[in-house]
């Protein structure tokens, strides 16, 4: 069975960098295929996909936010961090880890998501 | 990387068909089949329901059905339940190596 939670902190102050850490079970980001990507939900707003990480360590970056996001992948801990520098008030979202099995991307299992506040 | 533009709402009556649009331009929907489809009810996550523009996942009902035209992706909802009524989200991969939404689409069953 396939899980995905992630995890990390509720309140961030603006200014601080963000750590979130996606554990998931049931398959292995060292298994060819696998590719595990963050998306986010601002509160009653749209999806907005982040970035994704494939088995074979190969990256990927939303345009507008590349230059304030990491991702890498533990895959000993089964693992994925998503790191975002320099956070603000409109970072203030549910973030979502989500795994794909092919290139296209579509997600076909979700974490439950989890909710950042940045606030001072 | 602009959001795909979808209508805000669309409503239907129980049984009928509705259709969603989804536009991009002819670095993202026009130019791949990696379209996907999304349903999410309030307070959940999302589900796949349409991907690579017309494949239903295993489990997803056939009254789901999915189409593109151009840079207009399309999903139709045929025999339109209650169960139905929730927000939709298109999703395309773009020509920069990204993969963009829509800014969602809440369907009303009257």
């Amino acid at each position: 069975q396939v899980t995905l939670k992630e995890s990390g902190p509720a309140l961030v102050k603006p200014t601080q960098t963000l750590s979130l850490t996606c554990t998931f079970s049931g398959f292995s980001l060292s298994t060819s295929g696998m590719r595990v990507s963050w998306i986010r939900q601002p509160p009653g707003k749209a999806l907005e996909w982040l970035a994704r990480i494939d088995w074979d360590d190969t990256k990927f970056y939303s345009t507008s936010l590349k230059t304030r996001l990491t991702i890498s992948k533990d895959t000993s801990k089964n693992q994925v961090v998503l790191t975002m520098t320099n956070v603000g008030p409109v970072d203030t979202a549910s973030y979502y880890c989500a795994r794909s099995t092919a290139f296209s991307g579509e997600y076909d299992y979700w974490g439950r998501g989890m909710l950042v506040t940045v606030s001072s | 990387q602009s959001a795909l533009t979808q209508p805000a709402s669309v409503s239907g009556s129980p049984g009928q068909s509705i259709t969603i649009s989804c536009t991009g331009t002819s670095n993202d929907v026009g130019a791949y089949i990696y379209v996907s489809w999304y349903q999410q009810h309030p307070g959940e996550v999302p589900k796949l329901i349409i991907y690579d523009v017309s494949d239903r996942p295993s489990g997803v009902s056939n009254r789901f059905s999915g189409s593109k035209s151009g840079n207009t992706a399309s999903l139709t909802i045929s025999g339109l339940q209650a169960e139905d009524e929730a927000d939709y989200y298109c999703s395309s991969y773009t020509s920069s190596k990204t993969w963009v939404f829509g800014g969602g689409t809440k369907v009303t069953v009257l």
